[in-house]
């Protein structure tokens, strides 16, 4: 069964500051992987899909990285906004269309 | 295009009542799923149709029922609830994103079993 997590489970840094955040899964055997934002009480906006064939893909100060073999992905945010402020999930695609997410990451950027 | 809709927003049910959550898109994909959103759970697959006509059980499937009324709609019924299925139910519907299945969500309703 695929599993995965996401560290840490919360971050919080000051306005203009770089980060990564942290994805894992066990089953390296994935059709994609994608990268969500979730603000308070709402739903998910797709952020970056990466295909099992890609190593990574960028959008703006997001850029997100897959390393198949070692089950991992980061998802890199260069010179954070307040505005950058939500929960941040990992989903994993083994086939098809189902998704396991990660339980997310909780961004605070402060002013 | 208003992309996933769900009715209703929030909800408040007593043990036993029986509630109908209601789910609709309209950008002509053939999948949709449910999900439900716990702390520190993430999300769940409960029940997803790969089309109209067909549906599948997800990870957590208990206590729920689900109908493909037609390509746009996908309604998720909770029989007698339990205090639970107190969560945050995600519907959701797939389609192709740069030559990929992507999935594309709904607000979500906020859900309550006293």
């Amino acid at each position: 069964k695929q599993e995965v997590t996401q560290i840490p489970a919360a971050l919080s840094v000051p306005e203009g500051e770089n980060l990564v955040l942290n994805c894992s899964f066990t089953d390296s055997a994935i059709y994609n992987l994608q990268w969500f934002r979730q603000d308070p009480g709402k739903g998910l906006t797709s952020l970056l899909l990466i295909q099992s064939s890609q190593r990574e893909q960028t959008s703006g100060r997001l850029n997100a990285s897959l390393d198949k073999s070692s089950g991992r992905s980061t998802l890199y945010i260069a010179a954070s906004q307040p505005g950058d402020s939500a929960t941040y999930l990992c989903a994993v695609n083994p086939s098809g269309s189902r998704l396991t997410f990660g339980e997310g990451t909780q961004l605070t950027v402060n002013p | 295009n208003a992309g996933v809709t769900q009715t209703p927003k929030f909800q408040v049910l007593k043990t036993g009542q029986s509630m109908t959550l209601q789910c609709a898109q309209d950008m002509n994909h053939n999948s949709m799923y449910w999900y439900r959103q716990d702390p520190g759970m993430g999300l769940r697959l409960i029940y997803y149709s790969a089309s109209e006509g067909t549906t599948d059980k997800g990870e957590v499937p208990n206590g729920y029922n689900v109908s493909r009324l037609n390509k746009r709609e996908f309604s998720l019924r909770l029989e007698s609830a339990a205090p639970s299925q107190t969560s945050v139910y995600f519907c959701a519907s797939g389609g192709i994103r740069g030559g990929t299945d992507t999935q594309y969500f709904g607000p979500g309703t906020r859900l309550t079993v006293l």
